[in-house]
């Protein structure tokens, strides 16, 4: 049960800002947001993780709704090799581990 | 680099052949895991293992057989495979506070003919 909702795949524009979304309607209140990325073949990247309040590190930002129920992994200007697939994951409270989804194949079009 | 390393890279094996696969981590973890990405699908948490001790086995067939000798290592030993076994293996570790995060090595390449 991967518990996360993501868009199969998006487009964006090479010096735009990418939004990917991801529904977590499930989440519980002690259970964080984490962000991945892998390039094809690669191992999983970290990107962002956060619990309730917005974050934001060099990589990205992680706008997180009051309610918890989704959030938005924003890179503020995509490059080429932001192309990648991002997965959205909800760290499993009661035993800490991560359930990978299927995630969003981002394609950054020059 | 993410201080996780995985060797081989790339491993190609007959259904008879036993092989290991080495995972390091120069992080100070306690946390190690096993996990299998099949193609199109998502990954799946094969073992865990924290202070060296498998915590979780997600019913994965005996022909895999994990080892952790210390919490810096891990291996994966591999007999009698069969060819829908043909994966990327990935290796993470993290620590074991709830909000560690896992870092990922470059994977290995199994191809079993």
């Amino acid at each position: 049960d991967a518990k996360t909702t993501q868009p199969p795949s998006m487009d964006c524009a090479e010096g735009r800002a990418a939004n990917l979304p991801c529904n977590h309607s499930t989440i519980s209140g002690n259970e964080y947001v984490y962000w991945y990325r892998q390039i094809h073949s690669q191992g999983p990247q970290y990107i962002i993780h956060g619990l309730k309040n917005n974050e934001t590190n060099e990589m990205a930002s992680l706008i997180i709704t009051e309610d918890r129920k989704s959030s938005t992994l924003i890179l503020p200007h995509a490059t080429l090799r932001d192309t990648a697939v991002y997965y959205c994951i909800v760290r499993v409270a009661v035993n800490n581990q991560f359930y990978f989804g299927t995630g969003t194949s981002l394609t950054v079009i020059p | 680099e993410t201080g996780v390393t995985q060797t081989p890279r790339h491993l190609v094996m007959g259904m008879t052949n036993k092989k290991s696969l080495k995972c390091e981590q120069h992080l100070g973890h306690n946390a190690m895991y096993w996990y299998k990405q099949s193609a199109k699908k998502p990954l799946e948490l094969m073992f865990v293992y924290n202070f060296k001790e498998q915590t979780e086995n997600n019913s994965v067939p005996s022909r895999f057989s994990p080892e952790c000798p210390n919490s810096s290592h891990l291996f994966l030993h591999l007999h009698t495979l069969q060819p829908e076994d043909s994966a990327l293996y990935l290796c993470a570790s993290s620590g074991l506070v709830p909000t560690d995060t896992q870092y990922f090595g470059p994977g290995t390449r199994l191809t079993v003919l």
